[in-house]
Formats: C-alpha cells, sequence, structure tokens
C-alpha cells in the first residue's frame, strides 16, 4: 500500500518561500505523476502542479511563476517550494499520487497546515 | 472562485437518491472524459470515489456512480447512508496539462 508522508514549515511571513516535501513509502516514483494540490476554507481545493520521475513538470497556470517542483529519486521524495508567499497562500497543502489516468489523484498524503501571517 | 461549479449543498433522507452537479466549459468537462469526484471528511484528506467520468476504484460501492452530459457532469449517491455525509469535489482535466476542481458541495444526510 503506498503511503505519502509530508512535512514542511507550518507558519511562513509574508515574501518567505513555502517549502514542502512528501516521502513516498511503498512504492518507487517511477510510473506516475505527483502532485500538490492546496486547499482553503474560501476557495475549496487548488492544484499546483506536478512533477514524474524523471522531473517533467506541469503547473497551475495561475501560480506558474512563482512555484517550482522537484524530484528526488534517491530518497524517493519530491518537494514543492513556493515564493513570495502573501496571505492568500494560507492553506493546507496536500501532496498526492496520480493514477494512470492523467490528473486523477489516488493517494493522498495527511496534509500539512501552513499559515502566512506578519 | 473556483474553476468548476458545484451547488454548495445538497441533501437527501438515509435510502434517497442525491444528485451532485459540476459545470464547466468545453475546455475541461466538456471536452475531456478525465472527470474524477472525491469524497472528503472534516480534516481528512479527499478519497477518490469516481474517475474517467463512470469509473469506481476499488473498494468504492456501487451507490456511487457518476455521468456525463455536454459541459455538466454529475455524482449519485444511490441509497443514502448516514456515512455517505461529507463534502464532494469534482475535478477535471483541462487544456495544456492543468486539473481544476469544483468548489466543493457539502452533502448532508437527513
Amino acid at each position: 500500500q503506498v503511503q505519502l508522508q509530508q512535512w514542511g514549515a507550518g507558519l511562513l511571513k509574508p515574501s518567505e518561500t513555502l517549502s514542502l516535501t512528501c516521502a513516498v513509502y511503498g512504492g518507487s516514483l517511477s510510473n506516475y505523476y505527483w502532485s500538490w494540490i492546496r486547499q482553503t476554507p474560501g476557495k475549496g481545493l487548488e492544484w499546483i502542479g506536478e512533477i514524474n520521475h524523471s522531473g517533467r513538470t506541469n503547473y497551475n497556470p495561475s501560480l506558474k511563476s512563482r512555484v517550482s517542483i522537484s524530484v528526488d529519486t534517491s530518497k524517493n521524495q519530491f518537494t514543492l517550494d513556493l515564493r513570495s508567499v502573501t496571505a492568500a497562500d494560507t492553506a493546507v497543502y496536500y501532496c498526492a499520487r496520480g493514477g494512470s489516468t492523467p490528473m486523477v489523484l489516488v493517494y493522498w498524503g495527511q496534509g500539512t497546515r501552513v499559515t502566512v501571517s506578519s | 472562485q473556483s474553476a468548476l461549479t458545484q451547488p454548495p449543498s445538497a441533501s437527501g433522507s438515509p435510502g434517497q437518491s442525491v444528485t451532485i452537479s459540476c459545470t464547466g466549459t468545453s475546455r475541461d468537462v466538456g471536452g475531456y472524459d478525465y472527470v474524477t469526484w472525491y469524497q472528503q471528511y472534516p480534516g481528512k484528506a479527499p478519497k477518490l470515489i469516481i474517475y474517467e467520468v463512470t469509473k469506481r476504484p476499488s473498494g468504492v460501492p456501487n451507490r456511487f456512480s457518476g455521468s456525463k452530459s455536454g459541459n455538466t457532469a454529475s455524482l449519485t449517491v444511490s441509497g443514502l447512508q448516514a456515512e455517505d455525509e461529507a463534502d464532494y469535489y469534482c475535478s477535471s482535466y483541462a487544456a495544456s496539462n492543468n486539473l481544476v476542481f469544483g468548489g466543493g458541495t457539502k452533502l448532508t444526510v437527513l
């Protein structure tokens, strides 16, 4: 059974960089895309972007200028960096594994609550 | 404001059927058969219940079914049970390798 365990700083100041890492257990990074999604009370779920094991990425156009997703196959992990955060980036962030169908999120991490406040 | 439109709430009595709609455009829901539905309980991560419009992952009860007509997809929950009370989100593949979500529907079992 695939499990995703995520971690990262939960409190940031405006203009800082949000960085979260997701470790994959029970499977390798190969053959799937790995996504980051966030959830806010006001906007619901928002897809941030995805990466595959070779580093190919797709990003949400609305966040593309501030987002980088990277992969470390030696550690079976992938990482989200979101630059220049503001209060609007306050959310619960999830990592997830795709399926054989594009953009289907089969396995999810436990979620990390990130607050941006001065 | 979410890209896909869902009703904020829906409700039904135990044993009844409820349908939740998800309306997009020809660039997402109407353009691809990649509509997905997720169920989410408070404080938990979403769980996949329908993919590719109509398909159910192993372990998801057949009380859950999906359909699509034009730019609107629907999730039907038949034979409502108390455990079905949750938030439901639709998503769709969108043009240029993008993924869009609906705003979510809170299903209440009366």
